[in-house]
């Protein structure tokens, strides 16, 4: 089965940095993904990481730690529209399951 | 773009009703799911379908069954309501391989 642990609620100012930790303890591991859910809006797809290491893509960076069992996003230059959850989720030996954590309610604060 | 689109936004269903979700995807998507979605929970996996007229079973498949007859489309079955059923259902599809799951607008479901 999968374990994967992220903080409940995170507040930030706009402007500021945030950074999402998401640990898991999984019986196979496949690759992570972080989706963005706006409230009362479908989840949609921010980053995926497969090997050690960051990837950037604009203002949002993902890093993961396989050994480690550990992956973060990094949300920079903080705006109002990134109020929003950030799920985090692990994909299984087999193409086909995600589990998700319980997700990460970001608040940005003017 | 890639769209999946549920039947209904929101749905209040009877305790014992026999009620339908569906799901339609315009990418053909081999892959299919259904997910319920509860504060603090997360999203969990009930039933998932790699091919037409095939489907397992996810993390919390009892109460529930899906049918999936057409390649674009993917049904959520729920035989006989009950309260416990009442959440958020959220459908996505995803090709082979590495890549993302892309997410209907979901479905609120009450049950009373």
């Amino acid at each position: 089965g999968q374990n994967i642990d992220q903080p409940t609620e995170m507040t930030a100012t706009e402007g500021a940095i945030v950074q999402i930790n998401c640990t898991y303890q999984t019986s196979g591991f496949n690759g992570l993904f972080w989706y963005q859910q706006h409230a009362g809006e479908a989840p949609t797809f921010l980053s995926y990481n497969v090997l050690d290491g960051l990837e950037e893509k604009g203002r949002f960076s993902s890093f993961l730690s396989r050994s480690k069992g550990y992956s973060y996003l990094l949300l920079k230059e903080l705006q109002m529209k990134d109020s929003a959850s950030y799920l985090c989720a692990v994909r299984d030996l087999n193409d086909y399951k995600l589990s998700f954590g319980a997700g990460t309610t970001v608040t940005v604060r003017a | 773009d890639v769209k999946v689109t549920q039947s209904s936004r929101y749905l209040v269903k009877r305790t014992g009703e026999k009620v339908f979700l569906e799901c339609v995807q315009d990418m053909d998507h081999e892959n299919m799911f259904w997910y319920r979605q509860d504060p603090g929970l997360g999203l969990r996996l009930i039933y998932f379908s790699y091919d037409v007229k095939m489907k397992e079973k996810g993390d919390i498949p009892e109460g529930y069954s899906v049918s999936r007859e057409k390649k674009e489309r993917f049904s959520l079955i729920l035989e006989s309501a009950s309260t416990n059923q009442t959440s958020m259902y959220l459908c996505a599809s995803k090709t082979g391989g590495p890549y993302e799951q892309y997410f209907g607008p979901g479905t609120r479901l009450t049950v009373t």
